[in-house]
């Protein structure tokens, strides 16, 4: 079966890094996306992975890993507007996205 | 309008009854879906469009129908609401399919609650 894989939820304080891990499984793969939510909002594109690497975005850098079946989401420099939930999901052999359940990051001063 | 618009916003529904969710958007993209989300779980998809005059199932499909008459609008009608369906909908859209890394815009949701 498919499958989006993150932890429920992260705290980290104000300033720090954080990582947010994401394994996935699903027939065919056609790239990974991270989304991030605010309470009571709609969803948001941060990233689009679809080659092995690192991808630079500003204060957010998104890492893959497809022999691994594995992504992750950095955050520099954390800021209290970055408290909200992010969502891993991954475009199948259709390319319909499977969504993970997401990570709520908590931020703390 | 600039985007992605639903409505209504929030709707409480009494089971058994008919209701269509609305979406329309202005940014002339070609796919559109509706997804449900619930708490502890990820979006999951109920219907897609790759682009006007067809529609294709997606997860979750059964209680729901969708129609594409034209490119600005995708509604969602729930035939005979059941308790189940209570969820908050987001309906989003894309210029294309995923692929090359199309993002989906999403529109701010309906939360439906359904007694």
């Amino acid at each position: 079966g498919q499958n989006i894989d993150q932890p429920t939820e992260m705290t980290a304080t104000e300033g720090a890094i954080v990582q947010i891990n994401c394994t996935y499984q699903t027939s065919g793969f056609n790239g990974l996306f991270w989304y991030q939510q605010h309470a009571g909002e709609a969803p948001t594109f941060l990233s689009y992975n679809v080659l092995d690497g690192l991808e630079e975005k500003g204060r957010f850098s998104s890492f893959l890993s497809r022999s691994k079946g594995y992504s992750y989401l950095l955050l520099k420099e954390l800021q209290m507007k970055d408290s909200a939930s992010y969502l891993c999901a991954a475009a199948d052999s259709n390319y319909q996205l499977i969504w993970g359940a997401g990570t709520k990051l908590i931020i703390k001063p | 309008i600039a985007g992605i618009t639903q409505a209504p916003t929030s709707q409480i529904l009494a089971a058994g009854r008919r209701m269509t969710l609305r979406c329309t958007q202005d940014m002339r993209h070609n796919a559109m879906y509706w997804y449900r989300q619930d708490l502890g779980l990820g979006l999951r998809l109920i219907h897609y469009s790759n682009t006007a005059g067809t529609t294709g199932k997606g997860e979750v499909p059964d209680g729901y129908s969708v129609s594409r008459a034209n490119t600005d609008d995708f509604p969602l009608t729930l035939a005979s609401a059941v308790p189940s369906q209570t969820s908050v909908y987001f309906c989003a859209s894309s210029d294309g399919a995923a692929r090359g890394g199309n993002e989906q815009f999403f529109g701010p949701g309906t939360r439906l609650t359904v007694l």
